[in-house]
């Protein structure tokens, strides 16, 4: 039974750059989330998709930040132009159908020096 | 605002005693409330939910208990074991259309004295 998976779990960048993270969620769980999260904070919500749909996204998802789940399989998460303030845990999770708990991944650390 | 409150932020038990973790919500349209533990560096693990058609879920040692008409509700760990020691976050959600996306509140880091 593989849980969520994410990659990189580690990524040191320099202010400026774009960085890419990946999720796999659990097979056939169609609904995914991210959700970043800060020191001494829960998760917060980033976005949300159903199958490769992506139906909500917070106010925190700024222009420079994009998601996609092309195949409604893995989803990826892109942050372009990143800085200082971009730095955190970014979590993925996900869930089979309405009303299920969701399951989270390992997350990937962002540091932006 | 902050929708789900979690007002201590640490708490220290003795191994064997009962650990009593609380938190509180704001949104009445909330009715899927969720545990979920959390060491460093890794991702939130789930322990145990309530629905708010119930005021009472127990799984082993967990119970979760809901007060609706107070907004409120607490994990309880009996008998606390010194792997318990975690960072828990309350988290609530609303089921009835929509993402179901989960608001978590701040944590509370759990330390069980051996």
């Amino acid at each position: 039974d593989t849980g969520v998976s994410q990659d990189p779990r580690h990524k040191i960048t320099k202010r400026g750059q774009n960085v890419t993270f990946r999720c796999d969620p659990i097979s056939e769980h169609n609904r995914l989330y991210w959700y970043r999260q800060t020191l001494g904070q829960g998760p917060e919500f980033l976005t949300y998709f159903q199958n490769e749909a992506q139906l909500e996204k917070s106010r925190l998802l700024s222009d420079r930040f994009s998601a996609e789940r092309p195949k409604g399989s893995f989803s990826t998460l892109e942050i372009q132009r990143t800085e200082q303030g971009d730095s955190a845990m970014y979590l993925c999770a996900s869930r089979l159908a309405r009303g299920e708990t969701q399951y989270f991944g390992p997350g990937t650390r962002l540091l932006v020096l | 605002d902050q929708q789900v409150k979690q007002n201590s932020p640490s708490l220290s038990v003795q191994e064997g005693r009962i650990s009593i973790l609380n938190c509180d919500y704001t949104n009445s349209m909330f009715d899927y409330f969720l545990w979920y533990k959390k060491y460093p560096a890794e991702g939130p693990t789930f322990l145990i939910s309530i629905s708010s058609i119930k005021d009472k879920n127990e799984d082993g040692r967990f119970t979760v208990f809901l007060n609706k008409s107070a907004k409120h509700l607490s994990l309880h760990i009996v008998p606390s074991q010194p792997g318990d020691s975690a960072v828990y976050f309350c988290a609530a959600s609303e089921t009835q259309g929509g993402s179901e996306k989960l608001v978590f509140g701040k944590g509370t880091k759990l330390t069980v004295n051996p």
